[in-house]
């Protein structure tokens, strides 16, 4: 069974600063890792999608990595912006198409 | 790029109601769609798996009595809390996809059971 894990669970940290958020996830196996963006009481926003034979995708001023051996992906966020306040999750995808088991997520706040 | 589409946004209702939750993808033809439940702080849960034409695969632990589940056509599922109680107050989450495609999600309904 797919286990996620996100750290750190809050960050907190100053307009213009690159930050680096962790995933790990138990079962090498993965068929690909999503991260997503939530602001509060909202529904998802899909960041990046990795597939497993990527090492790496990156969009704007975002950049994910996957590295299935280390069971470990990171989402990369260069000169943060306080529009960029909302939680971070990742998740990991079975076979194609299938269910998507969650990390907790990182709470991150960018201040002015 | 792909919509989703979820209805309501948010529901109160009073303690022992039955209340559904309707997911539409707008613009394509979703295969399979997911229902998830959401409780504060924490992350989302998957409650079921529906293909349309077919009984919804419900997650251990999750009732299926309580938690109806239809996925009558390619672009609607809906989800009934049937005899609603405040422990099943929370934020419920659809996900649509078609195929091997990624997953799409809904804005989300969030329930308050008085």
């Amino acid at each position: 069974k797919q286990e996620v894990t996100q750290i750190p669970a809050a960050l907190s940290v100053p307009e213009g600063e690159n930050l680096v958020l962790n995933c790990s996830f138990t079962d090498s196996a993965i068929y690909n890792l999503q991260w997503f963006r939530q602001d509060p009481g909202k529904g998802l926003t899909s960041l990046l999608l990795i597939q497993s034979s990527q090492r790496e995708q990156t969009s704007g001023r975002l950049n994910a990595s996957l590295d299935k051996s280390s069971g470990r992906s990171t989402l990369y966020i260069a000169a943060s912006q306080p529009g960029d306040s909302a939680t971070y999750l990742c998740a990991g995808g079975g076979t194609s198409g299938s269910r998507l088991t969650f990390g907790e997520g990182t709470q991150l706040t960018v201040n002015p | 790029g792909a919509v989703v589409s979820q209805h309501p946004s948010w529901v109160i209702c009073k303690s022992g109601t039955s209340v559904k939750i309707e997911c539409r993808s707008l613009d394509f033809q979703a295969t399979t769609m997911f229902w998830y439940r959401q409780f504060p702080k924490q992350s989302l849960m998957l409650m079921a798996t529906s293909n349309e034409g077919s009984k919804a695969t419900y997650e251990q632990g999750v009732e299926k009595d309580k938690f109806l589940i239809n996925h009558a056509s390619l672009t609607l599922s809906t989800l009934t809390v049937t005899s609603a109680h405040p422990e099943d107050s929370s934020f419920y989450i659809c996900s649509a996809s078609r195929g091997n495609q990624p997953q799409h999600f809904g804005d989300g309904t969030r329930l308050s059971i008085l």
